[in-house]
């Protein structure tokens, strides 16, 4: 067990462009997370899949973000023309079927500037 | 929406000292996580407590369910340094919906 592996750590990029961050989840576990954590706050819910799909996401989830689990192992997060607000951490968390405990990566941390 | 309060938000303590962080809701949860985070790393499970009045302890922690579930507490006895951290409760409603998190108890212990 691995666990929880996010890349890149950290990513700098200026407003406008385009990110993609990816999560591999433990090995056996079907559903997959993600948070976005900003500073002073608990993770807020973004989206999950079980297996490769996507059963919810949050109104955080603008028409600027994707999330995509092809095969049901890795993700990824992509976030068109950033803005300033993306900056925050996220949080890529895996389980065995719905059952706590949920387990997280090390998160990305994006800054936009 | 579901909303899970933190208090305190900011707790300094000395060493040796004991403290109570507690979290609230107006909603009844299923289960409720109690996470602990240091900077620049993700969130880990302490406990998970799932019957109402429900009493765990981990070493010097003791973490309480209330019985209407819609509360917890967690209590540290004698603080130590290595306590320092940010502390976050997070409910779960049923198996398919995701866990919602407060906004976290940030404690520091000083020697």
């Amino acid at each position: 067990d691995t666990g929880v592996s996010q890349d890149p750590r950290h990513k700098i990029t200026k407003r406008g462009q385009n990110v993609t961050f990816r999560c591999d989840p433990i090995s056996e576990h079907n559903r997959l997370y993600w948070y976005r954590q900003t500073l002073g706050q608990g993770p807020e819910f973004l989206t999950y899949f079980q297996n490769e799909a996507q059963l919810e996401k949050s109104r955080l989830l603008s028409d600027r973000f994707s999330a995509e689990r092809p095969k049901g192992s890795f993700s990824t997060l992509e976030i068109q023309r950033t803005e300033q607000g993306d900056s925050a951490m996220y949080l890529c968390a895996s389980s065995f079927d719905q059952g706590p405990p949920l387990h997280f990566g090390n998160g990305t941390r994006l800054t936009v500037t | 929406t579901q909303l899970l309060e933190q208090s305190p938000q900011f707790l300094s303590i000395q060493e040796g000292e004991n403290l109570t962080v507690y979290c609230n809701s107006s909603s009844v949860f299923s289960s409720l996580q109690w996470y602990r985070q240091e900077p620049g790393e993700g969130p880990v499970l302490l406990v998970t407590v799932v019957t109402g009045g429900e009493v765990k302890k981990l070493k010097r922690l003791t973490f309480q369910f209330g019985d209407a579930r819609k509360d917890s507490s967690l209590h540290i006895t004698a603080a130590q340094t290595g306590d320092t951290g940010l502390y976050l409760c997070a409910g779960e409603n049923s198996g398919n919906t995701p866990l919602v998190f407060g906004k976290g108890t940030r404690l520091s212990v000083i020697a």
